[in-house]
This record gives structure tokens, C-alpha cells and sequence, in this order.
């Protein structure tokens, strides 16, 4: 059975710092990699994508690598904004279903 | 891009009441949808996996009998949560996946479920 873990839990950063978020899995055999965010309360904002023969996806201030063969991914967040606060989550898909870490709470602070 | 919508956003039952939660996949067919729970600051466990026209598959531990679950159709699921008790409350998210973007996860907005 899948396992996603995701360190740290708690992220704390003054405005303006770059960040990466880690997180791992156990099997390797997956289709996708998503990260997602969540605000308090909130349901799931969908990030980026990245499918198991892409090695990294970017969007704006993001980026987020995968290596299937270890079993990482990383989200890079450039230039954290206060706006960036919030609880980011690694899922992991695979043919039956999709697992989620449990999370890293970022607070970017002014 | 690809939208569920939940139905209802929140809702207030009192214990030993059933509630009814819907998902549906607004544009596109999803023959696969997924129910997750989220407690207070905890991530989303998988409860159950539903497949248009057959039985739902359960995780360990999730009671069938409590959580009943019914995919009629290919746009929609249904979650019932029967004779409710207050350690029921929590946060109920929904998930349809469309086979034709290579195994993609559409999220539904969630439903936040209190058991007075």
C-alpha cells in the first residue's frame, strides 16, 4: 500500500524567502504526482501535475520536480508571499486510487 | 477545466439522523469516483472507491453498512451517512477521475458535516 510522507510539517518564513516543500512515497509505480494547496477550512486547490514521464512542472512562482526511481518530489515556491500561507498537500496516483501526505503547514510571515 | 460540484457545502444533523452527500462531475464522465474524510488538521484518507454500476470498494477500517455509497450514473455519487453520531463530523471530499486525462483527480469543494 502507498505511503506519502511529507516533511516538514510546519513551515514557518519571513516574506520574500524561497522554499521547498519535500515529499516522498514508497512505491514507485504511479501514473501522476499532484500538489495541491488548501486554505483553512477550504477544500483542495490543485497546483501542478506531473505525470510519471515528466520530470518537473512549473507555473508562476512554482516548480515541482519528481523522481519516480527515488521516490521524490520537491515544490520549489520562489519569492513566498503572505498570500502563500496555507497547507500544501503531495498526492500520489496510481491505477486503483490516489494517496495523500499529510501535509506541510507553510505561514509566511510580512 | 473539469468541475465537481458537492452538494450541500455544510450541513447540521442530530445524532442518529442519515445524511445524503452528492458529487457530481459537471463536464465530463467519470466511471471512477472517490470519498475522502479529513478530520481537523489532518490530510485526506481515502474512504472508498466507486465504480459506475457495481459496489463500492471500502477501505479498511470504514464501515459499509455506516457509509453507504451509490454511483448510478457516470456523473454521480452519492454518500449517505447513516444514523449519524457526532464523531462523524468532519470534512467530506469528493474526487472523480476522467480516464481521458491519463488518471486525473477532480476535486469536489467538500462538504463540512456537523452531528449535534
Amino acid at each position: 500500500k502507498q505511503e506519502v510522507t511529507q516533511i516538514p510539517a510546519a513551515l514557518s518564513v519571513p516574506e520574500g524567502e524561497n522554499l521547498v516543500l519535500n515529499c516522498s512515497f514508497t512505491d514507485s509505480a504511479i501514473y501522476n504526482l499532484q500538489w495541491f494547496r488548501q486554505d483553512p477550512g477550504k477544500g483542495l486547490t490543485s497546483l501542478l501535475l506531473i505525470q510519471s514521464s515528466q520530470r518537473e512542472q512549473t507555473s508562476g512562482r512554482l516548480n515541482a520536480s519528481l523522481d519516480k526511481s527515488s521516490g521524490r518530489s520537491t515544490l520549489y515556491i520562489a519569492a513566498s508571499q503572505p498570500g502563500d500561507s496555507a497547507t500544501y498537500l503531495c498526492a500520489v496516483s496510481d491505477n486503483n486510487d490516489m494517496r495523500f501526505g499529510a501535509g506541510t503547514r507553510l505561514t509566511v510571515k510580512p | 477545466g473539469a468541475v465537481v460540484s458537492q452538494h450541500p457545502s455544510w450541513v447540521i444533523c442530530k445524532s442518529g439522523t442519515s445524511v445524503k452527500i452528492e458529487c457530481r462531475s459537471l463536464d465530463f464522465q467519470a466511471t471512477t469516483m472517490f470519498w475522502y474524510r479529513q478530520f481537523p488538521k489532518q490530510s485526506l484518507m481515502l474512504m472508498a472507491t466507486s465504480n459506475e454500476g457495481s459496489k463500492a470498494t471500502y477501505e479498511q477500517g470504514v464501515e459499509k453498512d455506516k457509509f453507504l455509497i451509490n454511483h448510478a450514473s457516470l456523473t454521480l455519487s452519492t454518500l449517505t451517512v447513516t444514523s449519524a453520531h457526532p464523531e462523524d463530523s468532519s470534512f467530506y471530499i469528493c474526487s472523480a477521475r476522467d480516464l481521458g486525462t491519463v488518471y486525473e483527480q477532480y476535486f469536489g469543494p467538500g462538504t463540512r458535516l456537523t452531528v449535534t
